[in-house]
């Protein structure tokens, strides 16, 4: 997790609130995602950036949305923090070349409430 | 809808004993099978990884078996050992996404 940092690393917020979750690497690795971790669900892809400003959407990105605009940050929002988005939250990246192999945060855990 | 369907949900084995952990896709654009592991409070890290060419890969204890016509692949952890207590996850990607399985809960009994 050294190249990785994601802040905050837990976080309350009512329902109704937008939330912005924040993750920096230091690997100049140009593949970031977001990823929610839920029990019976495993991982679930909710955006991806394929370069600066280059985004597009996972399975359940629904009342999410990204942003980036320097390589080394990727920004997750709630729109409109719902009930069903508590979650634990990870950031993950991965370098350009085809080695899948994924470098995880270490979570941010959000309750809605 | 789950891309990759794993089993068991948890198992629990004497130590020194083997965990088997099963996994099973459909969409066979999938070219990349990695296995994560993960402890509390952390966030899933790389164990070992296979491609469909392989019919099995072994990096100490732990061997990825894969059988492409079934569209299965296992994670057999032989010899488990206390600090393999973990949840682990299986996935299967292409381009530059992965699906991941729903984990099992690996307990292993001193």
């Amino acid at each position: 997790d050294a190249g990785i940092t994601q802040s905050p690393r837990h976080k309350v917020t009512e329902t109704g609130t937008p939330v912005t979750l924040r993750c920096h690497q230091t690997e100049n690795h140009r593949y970031m995602y977001w990823y929610r971790q839920d029990p019976g669900h495993g991982l679930r892809l909710i955006h991806y950036s394929y370069g600066v400003k280059d985004t597009d959407k996972g399975e359940v990105s629904d009342g999410y949305s990204v942003s980036r605009s320097k390589t080394e940050d990727f920004l997750l929002t709630l729109e409109s923090a719902t009930s069903s988005q508590t979650s634990v939250y990870f950031c993950a990246t991965r370098t350009g070349d085809s080695n899948y192999g994924y470098t995880f945060g270490s979570g941010t855990r959000l309750t809605v409430v | 809808q789950q891309q990759v369907k794993q089993s068991p949900q948890s198992l629990i084995v004497q130590k020194g004993g083997i965990s088997i952990i099963n996994c099973a896709y459909e969409n066979t654009a999938f070219d990349y099978f990695p296995w994560y592991q993960q402890f509390p409070g952390k966030g899933p890290a790389l164990l070992i990884a296979i491609r469909p060419d392989v019919s099995e890969k072994k990096e100490g204890r732990f061997t990825i078996s894969f059988n492409k016509s079934a569209k299965q692949f296992s994670l057999h952890i032989m010899d488990s050992q206390p600090g393999d207590s973990a949840t682990y996850f299986c996935a299967a990607g292409y381009g530059y996404k992965l699906s991941f399985g729903a984990g099992t809960t690996v307990t292993v009994r001193a």
